[in-house]
């Protein structure tokens, strides 16, 4: 258990329409990152939050869009889903912030979004 | 652009058997190397995270070596278990706090 947990579990969504993913942080922890894993691939950075303000983006369209909450919680938003979106949603949350990082990033169970 | 590799894809191996998984990276402007187990469908597990200062660390029958100068890393499990049977994925940190995964490989331990 790393005390990272994220809901729903599992979604299942149709093309076009807006998901909202969450996560609660591990206490202390500042720092939010999510991840989009496809199946039999590695994670790919989605972006980063600290201290509720983006603190960096992979390469995601800008319909993959995020929120960190004074608690460190964090969400996800997808709009206009697309087939392709259908994946392993991660987060992980760590204390680094825009310092070098020594912690490990601990990461949650995940969200399965099926996208028909 | 960091890019991350693991070989191999998939390994299959007897119960008891010592083995090593590569990791290699094109950019050694690295601050740390992590590995990660992941099960299933399952998030993922922090095993051994490698400061770029560091040359290896240890933990149990897990072991993981950095060479900076050359972009790799390696994990080396000894006398292998049904129970590690998972995917192992290693990820570079070149930026707060953001990870670049390698594809995984696919650990198979055969009883």
């Amino acid at each position: 258990e790393t005390g990272v947990t994220q809901s729903p579990t599992h979604l299942i969504k149709t093309r076009g329409q807006q998901v909202t993913l969450r996560c609660s942080s591990q206490s202390g922890h500042n720092t939010v990152s999510w991840y989009q894993q496809a199946l039999g691939q590695g994670p790919q950075f989605i972006f980063q939050y600290y201290r509720e303000e983006e603190n960096g983006r992979g390469n995601f369209p800008p319909r993959f869009s995020g929120l960190q909450f004074p608690n460190y919680s964090s969400e996800l938003n997808v709009n206009a889903l697309e087939l392709d979106d259908s994946a392993l949603y991660l987060c992980a949350s760590t204390r680094a912030g825009t310092s070098v990082s020594t912690d490990t990033q601990y990461f949650g169970p995940g969200t399965r979004l099926t996208v028909l | 652009k960091q890019e991350v590799t693991q070989i191999p894809a998939a390994l299959s191996v007897p119960e008891g058997e010592n083995l090593v998984l590569n990791c290699s990276f094109t950019d050694s402007a690295i601050y740390n190397l992590q590995w990660f187990r992941q099960d299933p469908g399952k998030g993922l597990t922090s095993l051994l995270l490698i400061q770029s200062s560091q040359r290896e660390q240890t933990s149990g029958r897990l072991n993981a070596s950095l060479d900076k100068s050359s972009g790799r890393s390696t994990l080396y499990i000894a006398a292998s278990q049904p129970g590690d049977s998972a995917t192992y994925l290693c990820a570079a940190e070149t930026s707060g706090s953001r990870l670049t995964f390698g594809e995984g490989t696919q650990l198979t331990v055969n009883p």
